[in-house]
């Protein structure tokens, strides 16, 4: 079974300053997606960023980018210049490419963000 | 597109209560998901529907849970006989086929 591991529960930045958060997955599959979502407070999960396993290019949105290491099943997410409203906890997720259906969640990183 | 949507958001109910959830899907998504998160945790994936058929069930989905989505559309989820650990928040997502999941707000569940 697949597992994802978020080893830091909790994580601070300084407004305008550089954040990276860990992501360790365990997989035997070769092709796979992993994503990282964001939670507010109180607020619903949404879409941060998606990589695709098969992609040898790291993904990037604007502010937000991964350093994708296959063969180390690492997958870590950069946050560059920090807002407060960055602010959130922040999950990372794997699934298999062959069984789409389920997604497996990380525990999740608490950050805060220092003005 | 106005995204995923659950009603309710939030109900409180007695230990050995039924009740039920519903969610509306982003139109046009044929996936349906169902996850349960606890404070701290990360969702847990209990089960999923391309369009009317529930493809994958989870262990943690034992007997007094159920789950329909009868017109490939909506779907609710249902827990019969409440238990205080059922206390969780209810996510629902939605998919077009393989492609990324879509959450909703959740449903938070209290059990008294």
């Amino acid at each position: 079974a697949q597992t994802v591991t978020q080893s830091q529960p909790e994580m601070s930045v300084q407004e305008a300053e550089t954040v990276t958060l860990s992501c360790t997955y365990d997989t035997s599959e070769s092709d796979y997606y992993l994503f990282w979502y964001k939670q507010p407070p109180s607020r619903q999960m949404i879409l941060v960023i998606r990589q695709e396993a098969y992609k040898q290019q790291n993904a990037t949105e604007n502010r937000f980018s991964v350093n994708f290491q296959k063969a180390a099943k690492s997958f870590s997410l950069k946050i560059s210049d920090s807002q407060l409203g960055d602010a959130a906890m922040y999950f990372c997720a794997y699934r298999s490419a062959a069984n789409a259906g389920k997604s497996t969640f990380g525990d999740g990183t608490t950050l805060t963000v220092k003005p | 597109d106005t995204g995923v949507s659950q009603d309710p958001r939030h109900k409180i109910t007695k230990r050995g209560q039924n009740v039920t959830f519903r969610c509306d899907p982003i139109s046009e998504h044929n996936r349906l998901y169902w996850y349960r998160q606890t404070l701290g945790q990360g969702p847990e994936f209990l089960t999923y529907f391309q369009n009317e058929a529930q493809l994958e069930k989870s262990r943690l989905l034992s007997d007094r849970f159920s789950a329909e989505r009868p017109k490939g559309s909506f779907s609710t989820l249902e827990i019969q006989r409440t238990e205080q650990g059922d206390s969780a928040m209810y996510l629902c997502a939605s998919s077009l086929t393989t492609d990324t999941q879509y959450f909703g707000p959740g449903t938070r569940l209290t059990v008294l």
